[in-house]
């Protein structure tokens, strides 16, 4: 079956210290990748995505992910994270051949100042 | 411009009633997705539209759920007879269509059953 996991429930970093957000999946063929984020009660709203080209990808609000092709994981990161990024965070992907996307279950990030 | 609009936000029904949930997609946006987001869970697909045309229901849980799109804008999600297991955020999304394009969310309507 078709899945994405996030193996990490919550990260916790320090204001001004990098953040990295773990994502791994297992589909078929080569999908897109997509990270979003969702603030208390709120919809997801759209960071970055992977479709082809370059491993490492620059998003919204400083964000960017890095799509490893061997290990399947296409990690979140920020150099240096803002008390603001807390907030829940999705990796989702998305089949060549279908049209909805996989979403994992969330990690929720907690920058402290 | 204008995102995603789904409205009622929040809407508490009695087992057994009848619920409608609307989305207003982004002007432009010709493909419609519905997904169904349980307490502390990511969002599960449930249905799909391009323009009017439904191609894709695998996701919907049952045959209580119907989805429409008469006119390739607003959508309506409806739940018949519902159940406590309903209780979700329904959530809206709309893109330009294409693959690779991504999703825009509206903000969901939280559905609680009671």
């Amino acid at each position: 079956a078709q899945s994405v996991a996030q193996p990490e429930d919550q990260v916790n970093v320090a204001e001004g210290n990098p953040l990295t957000v773990k994502c791994t999946y297992s589909v078929s063929g080569n999908p897109y990748l997509f990270w979003y984020v969702q603030y208390p009660n709120r919809g997801l709203q759209f960071l970055l995505k992977y479709i082809t080209g370059d491993n490492l990808v620059k998003g919204s609000y400083g964000f960017e992910a890095e799509f490893n092709k061997s290990q399947t994981s296409f990690h979140l990161k920020k150099p240096s994270a803002l008390v603001s990024d807390s907030a829940l965070y999705f990796c989702a992907v998305r089949p060549v051949a279908g049209t909805a996307l996989i979403f994992g279950k969330g990690t929720t990030l907690s920058v402290s100042s | 411009g204008a995102g995603v609009s789904q409205s009622p936000r929040y809407k508490v029904a009695k087992r057994g009633q009848d619920v409608a949930l609307r989305c207003d997609p982004i002007s432009g946006h010709v493909s419609l997705f519905w997904y169904q987001q349980a307490l502390g869970q990511g969002p599960e697909f449930l249905t799909y539209f391009q323009n009017e045309a439904q191609l894709d229901k695998s996701g919907l849980p049952s045959d209580r759920f119907f989805a429409e799109r008469p006119e390739g804008s607003v959508s309506t999600l409806k739940i018949q007879r519902t159940q406590q297991e309903d209780s979700a955020v329904y959530l809206c999304a709309s893109s330009l269509g294409g693959t690779n394009q991504p999703q825009h969310f509206g903000d969901g309507t939280r559905l609680s059953i009671l």
